[in-house]
């Protein structure tokens, strides 16, 4: 069973443009996150999302940033007009559908996607 | 979440257990108590969860006090690959997934 899956492990962009980040859940996971880690920070919450819907974004830059998770495909983290300080680690998480099962709310996390804006 | 305190750093000597503890002193009676580690920036990796009682799994063992305002991580027999900074986080699960919140963890060093 593969685990969640984020590509591109790492980008490379200019101030000014866009970065997309791709996360593909785990099999038969439902719920996605988005986190990010800046250099020798923790790791912050962004964004919740269900199949297409956004269920809690209080994580999010007002401005700039944007998430999907469309009802077919990869959800998508987008980055539009990157600056110097957008550089970090973004890390996707899934977990299953709720089920009223305690275990069922786990997060399983993907490798990550390293960002740098020059 | 309740707010959880660790200390910044442990060090382990290869083959013996770590005994990583976390404070959570003000744990609500409905907040899970969740461990996650992360090995040089790779993507966190869950360990473990409780509610009152002790939990072992293949990777470790979580010790909760009886009055769950403190717990204990232990890896019974620490690796080099055990080195990682080690996340002990409350959350609460009412029915509907939320977030972690990540503090900033213990750093594990294990030495041979």
């Amino acid at each position: 069973n593969a685990g969640v899956m984020q590509n591109p492990r790492h980008l490379v962009r200019r101030r000014g443009q866009e970065a997309r980040l791709r996360c593909s859940p785990m099999k038969g996971h439902s719920h996605v996150y988005w986190y990010r880690q800046l250099p020798e920070e923790g790791l912050k919450f962004m964004v919740y999302l269900q199949k297409e819907n956004i269920i809690d974004e209080s994580g999010m830059p007002k401005e700039r940033f944007s998430a999907e998770f469309p009802k077919e495909g990869p959800s998508i983290l987008r980055i539009q007009q990157v600056v110097r300080g957008d550089s970090a680690a973004y890390f996707c998480a899934s977990s299953p559908p709720l089920a009223g099962i305690i275990e069922q709310e786990t997060q399983y996390f993907g490798p990550g996607t390293r960002l740098l804006v020059l | 979440d309740a707010k959880t305190t660790q200390p910044p750093s442990m060090d382990c000597a290869e083959g013996r257990a770590a005994n990583l503890p976390c404070n959570h002193s003000t744990i609500s009676g409905n907040e899970y108590v969740y461990w996650y580690r992360q090995i040089h920036s790779q993507g966190p990796q869950y360990i473990i969860h409780g509610l009152k009682n002790n939990e072992t799994n293949e990777m470790a063992s979580l010790i909760i006090t009886e009055d769950r305002k403190s717990s204990t991580l232990i890896l019974p027999h620490a690796t080099l690959r055990d080195t990682a900074v080690y996340y002990c986080i409350v959350r609460a699960l009412t029915g509907t997934a939320s977030k972690l919140t990540f503090g900033t963890g213990t750093r594990l060093q294990v030495t041979l």
